[in-house]
């Protein structure tokens, strides 16, 4: 799997957008951008993830540059509670068993009140 | 809904003892599911993906013989850690999902080992 780069860290004001960003310029034309979280002391929480459009749900939206090099992750009103290390990652879907995550060191987004 | 059920969520232990950590699959026929350990303030590490029926593949530098895994039904993986040690203490956690999907995790078992 591409190997992908994101900051260290983050802080956000409670109400504002957070936009985390993710560098994956080695990224494969069959390998999607997945999108998970994890909140001190459980397990990850997937949020979102595509290939080539823009993608929204009801948690974040996220932007996949034109060359698929990049991506930002968008949650539109931040609370206390979006307060986790977010993992951007990279991986091929495929028909086989090996569709394993494999997980970087992630941003610490911190939304302060 | 939740898809993985992880228990126990702690467990703590004596050196030398066996540690059994159950993941379930509530919504699915899972034939794959991953397990994975987080030391405190890193990341996730991958350390053996569980198949039904058959034996698990485990990553490099993971001990086969300490980290016992079963895959004896579509909804049901163990990972025994045999003999723990302190330096097994870690959060360990389940992944499950179909292939072309996302991935769903456990809420993580804290194994202690005093």
């Amino acid at each position: 799997d591409a190997k992908t780069t994101q900051p260290t860290s983050m802080d956000c004001a409670e109400g504002r957008a957070a936009n985390l960003p993710c560098n994956h310029s080695t990224i494969s034309g069959n390998e999607y951008v997945y999108w998970y979280r994890q909140i001190h002391s459980q397990g990850p929480q997937y949020i979102i993830h595509g290939l080539k459009n823009n993608e929204t749900n009801e948690m974040a939206s996220l932007i996949i540059t034109e060359d698929r090099k990049s991506s930002t992750l968008i949650l539109p009103h931040a609370t206390l509670r979006d307060t986790a290390v977010y993992y951007c990652i990279v991986r091929v879907v495929s028909g086989g068993s090996n569709y394993k995550l494999t997980f970087g060191k992630g941003t610490l987004l911190t939304v302060n009140p | 809904g939740a898809v993985v059920s992880q228990h126990p969520s702690w467990v703590i232990c004596k050196s030398g003892t066996s540690v059994k950590i159950e993941c379930r699959s509530l919504d699915f026929q899972a034939t794959t599911m991953f397990w994975y350990r987080q030391f405190p303030k890193q990341s996730l590490m991958l350390m053996a993906t569980s198949n039904e029926g058959s034996k698990a593949t485990y990553e490099q530098g993971v001990e086969k013989d300490k980290f016992l895994i079963n895959h004896a039904s579509l909804t049901l993986s163990t990972l025994t850690v045999t003999s723990a040690h302190p330096e097994d203490s870690s959060f360990y956690i389940c992944s499950l999902g179909r292939a072309n999907e996302k991935l769903f995790f456990g809420s993580g078992t804290q194994l202690s080992v005093l």
